[in-house]
Parts: C-alpha cells; structure tokens; sequence
C-alpha cells in the first residue's frame, strides 16, 4: 500500500531554471493537494483540485502551475524558479465527504539557488 | 477566509506530565471539521485526531484529547502522560466541507524531557 508517493525526494535548482514535482495516489481519492511548508509560517496551500481535470488556487500560488490529467495524479511545476520558492513541498490527498482526513506524501525539499 | 491561530510557537514538557496546545480558529461557517497533525523530525505528517463540529462530544484517541469550544472557535489539543516520541511539530488545521481545503495553523513545536 504506498499511499501517496512525491518525486523527488531532493532537488537544487539555479534561478530561472524549471522542474515538475511529481505526485500518485493509490487510494482512489478524489481530492489532491499541494502545499509548501517554510519555517515558522506552517504548511501553506499552493493548488488544490477537487477531482480530474479541475484545479483551485490555493493561498500562495504564484509561481506555479499545476496539472490534474486523471485521477492518481498532481503534478506541481515550477516555470522559472526564485530562490524564495526554497521549501519543502507536500503532496496529498483525501476521500471527499465525511470527516476523512488529508494523507500526505514524505515531502520534497528544494533548494534554489 | 478562514483562519487558524496557534500562538504557542514552542513548549516543553516533563515525560509523563500533561500538556496542552492552543488552536484557535475564524469562520463563518457552520460545519466544518478540525483535525491536528504531528511532524516528527522525520518530516512525515501524521494524523492525530479529528472533530466534527457538529459533535458536541470532544474526540478523544489513546493519550489524545481535545477541548472544543465552538462558540469560541477554539480547539486545544491535550496529551497526556506524555513521552519521548511525542516531540514533534504539532499543527491544527481547519476544513469546510466544500471545498474541502485544508488550512493549517503556524505550528507548535513540543520538546518532551525525560
């Protein structure tokens, strides 16, 4: 059962330059996330989508796009990279209705230099 | 919007005492649900309880209990007998239920001492 899985765990990235995070689910969830987690300011939303082909700007979204072609994949891209976009990145995902809660993936951490 | 407040960055507690962390929240909103969630140094994120606001009764699981509070849109989580593995961040975070993002709060870290 390997829940929601991000690649990669690591990146480093020059300013300007653009990277795709990956993110697969495996539980059948409708609803995926992506969230940015800086020190001090907790996990702040990027994008959210509801279900396949729908997407939602999150709290901080500039800066980035994000790509919702079926149902066990978000994809997070970064076009041209910043140095405040150094963060670590979550992925996750839930089963809507009821109380059921947001499974997260093990993280990326992405360094811009 | 919605809101969370944790205005506890850090705290410490004794291995075995009791300790309780502060939420509070902003909505208009009548239904909604609560959760809080630990980050170990491990960096994973890990369900620890979940309340529904329409229940009156405080969810409860093991060691873990809250004090919800809707009228005054506060949540604290409370640990009891608490040990070493329970240091960690601990987040509260807010959902309603369309759309259901999830809003995090900035974070308590828990240092437990033996």
């Amino acid at each position: 059962n390997a829940g929601v899985t991000q690649t990669p765990k690591f990146q480093v990235l020059k300013t300007g330059q653009s990277m795709t995070l990956q993110c697969a689910q495996d539980m059948n969830h409708n609803s995926m996330y992506w969230y940015r987690q800086d020190p001090g300011m907790g996990l702040r939303l990027i994008y959210y989508s509801a279900s396949e082909g729908t997407t939602d700007k999150g709290e901080v979204p500039n800066g980035y796009n994000v790509s919702r072609l079926n149902k066990r994949e978000f994809s997070l891209r970064l076009e041209s990279a910043a140095p405040s976009q150094t963060s670590v990145y979550f992925c996750a995902s839930r089963l809507q209705g009821v109380n059921s809660p947001l499974h997260f993936g093990n993280g990326t951490r992405l360094t811009v230099t | 919007a919605q809101t969370v407040t944790q205005s506890q960055p850090e705290m410490s507690v004794q291995e075995a005492e009791t300790v309780t962390l502060s939420c509070t929240y902003d909505t208009s909103e009548s239904n909604y649900y609560l959760f809080w969630y630990k980050q170990p140094p491990s960096r994973q994120m890990i369900l620890v309880i979940r309340q529904e606001a329409y229940k009156q009764q405080n969810a409860t699981e093991n060691r873990f209990s809250v004090n919800f509070q809707k009228a005054a849109k506060s949540f604290s989580l409370k640990i009891s007998d608490s040990q070493l593995g329970d240091t960690a961040m601990y987040f509260c975070a807010f959902m309603k239920q369309v759309p259901d993002k999830l809003i995090f709060g900035t974070g308590t870290r828990l240092q437990v001492f033996p």
